[in-house]
């Protein structure tokens, strides 16, 4: 199985910092990554898939890198709307594997 | 524009089977790469449990494989997921997804099933 590691496991920032999230797999996964976003009561929203393929309608200060085995999601300026918890997923086989997840919350 | 909507029982007694309906509208159950389940325990994270190819084939978390199958209604445009044998681990949110390019997406809005004992 891959096994995705994620961190930091929680973050404190401030509207307007740039925060990083990044996403270690276990053995090479190439651009089979996706990340999404949690919200409170809500179910998970897919952000950016094939590592850096931004979705439509996601603002454009998300974006994903990497390939192989590390990855990173940046938030390049926090919005209020955006503390949450993100999740990397990889896509590559199965069994189909999540990150550990990273609580966003405000400062 | 897709839309995916989980049904069943929230409350389960302990011992007996989960049984769980994605309903997908708007768009046809056998186009998708293919559909997902997962599962959320209470303040915890995301678990992938199965998934099933519109072909009826299918791959489960080696960790459920022995207590999961998920099945297709091409005629009712649903899938189904069944979880038998459960505990109080097994109480969560449960979310259905589709596959799309190299995401899931979207989801349903998810159902809590809860394991009494």
């Amino acid at each position: 199985d891959i096994q995705m590691t994620q961190s930091p496991s929680s973050v404190s920032a401030s509207v307007g910092d740039r925060v990083t999230i990044t996403c270690r797999a276990s053995q090479d996964i190439s651009s089979w990554l996706a990340w999404y976003q949690q919200k409170p009561g809500k179910a998970p929203e897919v952000l950016i898939s094939r590592a850096s393929g931004l979705q439509s309608g996601v603002p454009s200060r998300f974006s994903g890198s990497g390939s192989g085995t590390d990855f990173t999601l940046t938030i390049s300026s926090l919005q209020p709307e955006d503390f949450a918890t993100y999740y990397c997923q990889q896509l590559k086989s199965f069994p189909l594997t999540f990150g550990g997840g990273t609580k966003v919350e405000i400062k | 524009q897709v839309r995916l909507q989980e049904s069943g029982p929230g409350l389960v007694k302990a011992s007996e089977t989960l049984s769980l309906t994605c309903a997908v509208s708007d768009y046809s159950i056998s186009s998708a790469s293919y559909w997902g389940w997962f599962r959320q325990p209470p303040g915890k994270g995301l678990e992938w449990i199965g998934s099933i190819f519109p072909s009826g084939s299918t791959y489960y978390n080696p960790s459920l494989k022995s207590r999961v199958t998920i099945s297709l209604d091409t005629s009712k445009n649903q899938f189904s997921l069944e979880l038998s044998s459960v505990t109080a681990a097994d109480t969560a949110m449960y979310y259905c997804a589709r596959r799309r390019d190299s995401c899931f997406d979207p989801w349903g809005q998810g159902t809590l099933v809860t394991v009494s004992s």
